[in-house]
């Protein structure tokens, strides 16, 4: 059963314009949700966090924003670049552990 | 300061064989975490330690597979005998402190069984 879901495998952007990376969980016993960014052949690199009593979180050109009566979030980058291009992972924090999601391949054309 | 580093990056291994996988996390964290990523599939959960006592080993497929963190600081997961669904690339994280839920991953171990 997946706890956490990113329900699109990929997504493509033109450079400069706003990156929305979506997830879905099903638990709310999660205290902390997570996004790393992976480029291939390398190890998840942490981006940002949210608490489950926050609902907006930014550093720089992210932010994720915490949906919890939908059991939502969503990544966004603005201004997309192409050193963006990476999957990006949704985690959420249970008992201790980390619980991701598929993944979703962003791709920002120049 | 070094990240979490993992040893090797990549191993092959025939059906059968024993394979032991090496995690040095960054200097000073307790918190030490083995995952594993099977067929581009998401990142799965197989264990935690808290210094050198197993805190959850929820995660472990089955007895071949074996964790240890002597002394508290590096982690060697060993996997014997291993089986072709082992394959896989192998990560290792590590957290402290009042951040705790941020884990920082290591490069990773890809393993292939043949």
């Amino acid at each position: 059963d997946q706890q956490v879901k990113q329900n699109s495998p990929s997504l493509s952007v033109q450079e400069g314009r706003i990156s929305i990376l979506n997830c879905d969980y099903t638990n709310s016993m999660f205290d902390y949700f997570l996004w790393y960014k992976k480029y291939p052949a390398e190890g998840p690199t942490f981006l940002i966090s949210i608490s489950s009593i926050k609902d907006k979180n930014e550093d720089g050109r992210f932010t994720v924003f915490l949906n919890k009566s939908a059991k939502h979030l969503s990544l966004h980058i603005v201004p997309s670049q192409p050193g963006d291009s990476a999957v990006y992972f949704c985690a959420a924090r249970g008992w201790g552990k980390l619980i991701f999601g598929q993944g979703t391949e962003l791709s920002v054309k120049p | 300061e070094a990240g979490v580093t993992q040893f090797p990056s990549h191993s092959v291994i025939e059906k059968g064989q024993t394979v032991t996988l090496r995690c040095d996390p960054i200097s000073g964290h307790d918190n030490l975490y083995w995952y594993r990523r099977v067929m581009g599939k998401e990142i799965k959960f197989l264990l935690h330690f808290v210094k050198e006592s197993k805190q959850d080993e929820s995660g472990m497929p089955n007895n071949r597979f074996l964790a240890e963190r002597t002394g508290g600081t590096y982690s060697t997961l060993k996997v014997q005998p291993a089986e072709l669904e082992d394959s896989g690339v192998y990560f290792c994280a590590s957290s402290q402190g009042a951040r705790g839920y941020e884990q920082y991953f290591g490069p990773g171990t890809r393993l292939t069984v043949t």
